[in-house]
């Protein structure tokens, strides 16, 4: 079946423009995250949303971050004003949640950012 | 606190040997642990998981962990490694601490020399 489609898949665009990223999650999963994967590195977390709960912002780096998830379903990630340490792969995945806490996520292939 | 290590970078083995990954976990609370490969350019791919029922779980492509409470560990095995297992792995630890919290190692590269 259809798995976490993410977009675009990569992503160049001039330091202090401002961009968004595309998460489109499996169908009927509540749970879904943003995550941040600098080269290198291991997976930084972003954003969570738990369905029409209020989403646990603590892992934002700063208020240049945002992110919406409408209807439940499709999340976009917006970072204003960019700037060249947000160069890096931004994986989204999803989960059933409530209950199923314990539910493996599923993730995306991410989008790979560059700031010039 | 809460926390988890994985205990090597780096690993190196040959194809056809035994692969070891170490995981250890800090957790106050019962956890879920997960381990997930992510080959270049892709997202991560969930290779198996604990939770609470048998210790010794069995996972893809021919890896299993086995969950030792006592030393806090969940290390990552496969028999006989294969090329295509050459990837990065990432031991995942998931605890409830009043709303759900996940913790992601900072993740083991896996090479297979021909």
């Amino acid at each position: 079946g259809a798995g976490v489609s993410q977009s675009p898949s990569n992503k160049v665009t001039e330091k202090g423009k401002d961009v968004e990223l595309r998460c489109d999650p499996i169908s009927g999963h509540t749970a879904l995250y943003w995550y941040r994967q600098s080269l290198g590195q291991g997976l930084e977390f972003l954003i969570y949303f738990q369905g029409n709960s209020a989403p646990d912002k603590s892992g934002l780096p700063s208020d240049r971050f945002s992110a919406e998830r409408t209807g439940g379903s499709v999340s976009t990630l917006t970072i204003q004003r960019t700037q060249q340490e947000d160069s890096a792969v931004y994986l989204c995945a999803s989960s059933l949640g409530g209950t199923g806490g314990y539910q493996p996520q599923h993730f995306g292939d991410g989008t790979r950012l560059s700031i010039l | 606190a809460q926390s988890v290590t994985q205990l090597d970078s780096h690993v190196s083995v040959s194809e056809g040997t035994p692969v070891l990954l170490r995981c250890n976990y800090s957790s106050s609370y019962s956890p879920s642990l997960f381990w997930y490969v992510q080959h270049p350019n892709k997202g991560l791919q969930l290779l198996l998981k604990y939770t609470s029922a048998a210790t010794l779980v069995k996972g893809i492509n021919g890896f299993e962990a086995e969950f030792k409470k006592s030393e806090t560990s969940f290390h990552l095995t496969k028999p006989s490694a294969h090329m295509s297992d050459a990837a990065e792995y990432f031991c995942v630890v998931r605890i409830n601490t009043g709303g759900f919290k996940t913790i992601f190692g900072a993740g083991t590269r896996l090479f297979v020399k021909a």
